[in-house]
């Protein structure tokens, strides 16, 4: 039982690249998440998929797009990369009011 | 302003000491209280829930709600090194937890 996994651990970007974050969980949960996590800002939600099929924007969305595959993965993905997308990322899952969390992919965009 | 304002600390403190965090909020619709501990380069981890207002205990660990004053205490009683973390207080005013609202977290170091 591996929980949430996410690859990669890191990765450099230029400026103008995309990449995608992958996510995956075995918990059989409905409910997935990606946040970033920047110094002094706390865990900021991108977006969320509350079950399969479905996705909803969080408090800070722009510039990323997500795509819930089935009810184990949700993936992140940066269209055209901006050195304000350097942060940590973690995704999440949960089926009730606990959140588990992913080890993070750390993210530098120059 | 935040809707959620934590003090990001560092907060250094002894071996055996007890230790106080706080979260202020100004939403009050709020009525689901967390706090996760975050050890360094790891994903955060659930370690107290509440709901409304009142106390919770887990061994050494009590979290306290004041919805009069929108406000969140995490205690830790008996100061552990292993205690070493980075602290973040979540709420929401939903059971459904997709918009969970953290605190810039707190990181605390437990000295030997």
């Amino acid at each position: 039982n591996a929980g949430v996994t996410q690859t990669p651990k890191f990765q450099v970007l230029k400026t103008g690249q995309s990449m995608t974050l992958q996510c995956a969980q075995d918990m059989n949960h409905n409910s997935m998440y990606w946040y970033r996590q920047d110094p002094g800002m706390g865990l900021r939600l991108i977006y969320y998929s509350a079950s399969e099929g479905t996705t909803d924007k969080g408090e800070v969305p722009n510039g990323y797009n997500v795509s819930r595959l089935n009810k184990r993965e949700f993936s992140l993905r940066l269209e055209s990369a901006a050195p304000s997308q350097t942060s940590v990322y973690f995704c999440a899952s949960s089926a009730g009011y606990e959140q588990y969390f992913g080890p993070g992919t750390r993210l530098t965009v120059t | 302003q935040k809707e959620v304002e934590q003090d990001p600390g560092p907060l250094s403190v002894p071996e055996g000491a007890i230790v106080s965090l706080n979260c202020t909020y100004s939403n009050s619709a709020f009525q689901y209280f967390m706090w996760y501990r975050q050890y360094s380069r790891k994903g955060p981890e659930l370690l107290m829930y509440t709901y409304s207002s009142g106390n919770k205990e887990d061994g050494r660990f009590t979290a306290q709600v004041d919805k009069s004053s929108k406000y969140i205490s995490l205690f830790i009683r008996d100061s552990q090194p292993s205690d070493s973390a980075t602290y973040l207080c979540a709420m929401s005013a939903s059971s459904n937890t997709g918009k969970l609202i953290f605190g810039q977290g707190t990181t605390l170091q437990v000295k030997p």
